[in-house]
């Protein structure tokens, strides 16, 4: 079964301070993996989206995650964050298994709350 | 484009009354998945319809919690008594193929059982 873990639950930073989400996830085949986001009062947009090739994906909004296969890991990153970047973001992964992709799992989610 | 659309947005009920979610996907989108997020914790998988079959339903909580989705458009999901703990946000997401697209979510219903 795929697992995704997010450990940060709620991080503070101010205006301008770089940001770096963790994000390990769970799974013995083939991935793909996903940073999701939800502003206040919005649904669920698809922030980016790694299937293969460059490791480094860049995303909306001047967001970036690297995909490390050695450390099972996905990690969200802004080099400066505004304080329209005040949302709650989640990691998730689709595995792929010899039946076709399994279904998306989330992880708990980090909320980032920017101080102007 | 039309988004994946549901309703209502909120919804109070008390333990032991039914209540019914209704999600109209993007037109066209074959795959139709209902999600929810329980306090605090992660989005957890409910089901997925192909059309109008179910695919995979491993996720729903008990039966309790029947979905439909007739014709292969819009989706419902009725939760007949409900309960304390039936109480989040249910999503429901559609895509066009299944594999490592992404999905499109609407903005959910907040469901509270009272």
């Amino acid at each position: 079964a795929q697992s995704v873990s997010q450990h940060n639950h709620h991080v503070i930073l101010s205006e301008a301070a770089s940001l770096e989400l963790g994000c390990n996830y769970s799974y013995g085949g083939t991935v793909n993996l996903f940073w999701y986001v939800q502003y206040p009062g919005q649904h669920l947009q698809l922030l980016l989206k790694y299937f293969s090739g460059d490791p480094l994906v860049k995303g909306i909004k001047g967001f970036e995650a690297e995909f490390i296969k050695s450390k099972f890991s996905f990690n969200l990153r802004k080099p400066s964050v505004q304080w329209s970047d005040t949302a709650e973001y989640f990691c998730a992964v689709n595995g792929r298994n010899s039946g076709g992709y399994q279904k998306v799992t989330f992880g708990t989610g980090t909320k980032l709350q920017v101080i102007p | 484009e039309a988004g994946v659309t549901q309703f209502p947005s909120h919804s109070v009920i008390e333990k032991g009354q039914t209540v019914t979610l209704r999600c109209d996907p993007i037109s066209g989108h074959d795959n139709l998945y209902w999600y929810r997020r329980v306090m605090g914790k992660e989005i957890k998988f409910l089901l997925h319809f192909v059309k109008e079959s179910k695919q995979d339903e491993s996720g729903m909580p008990n039966n309790r919690f029947l979905a439909e989705r007739t014709g292969g458009t819009y989706s419902t999901l009725k939760v007949q008594p409900a309960e304390l703990e039936d109480s989040g946000v249910y999503f429901c997401a559609s895509s066009q193929f299944q594999g490592p697209y992404g999905y499109t979510f609407g903005s959910g219903t907040r469901l509270t059982v009272v």
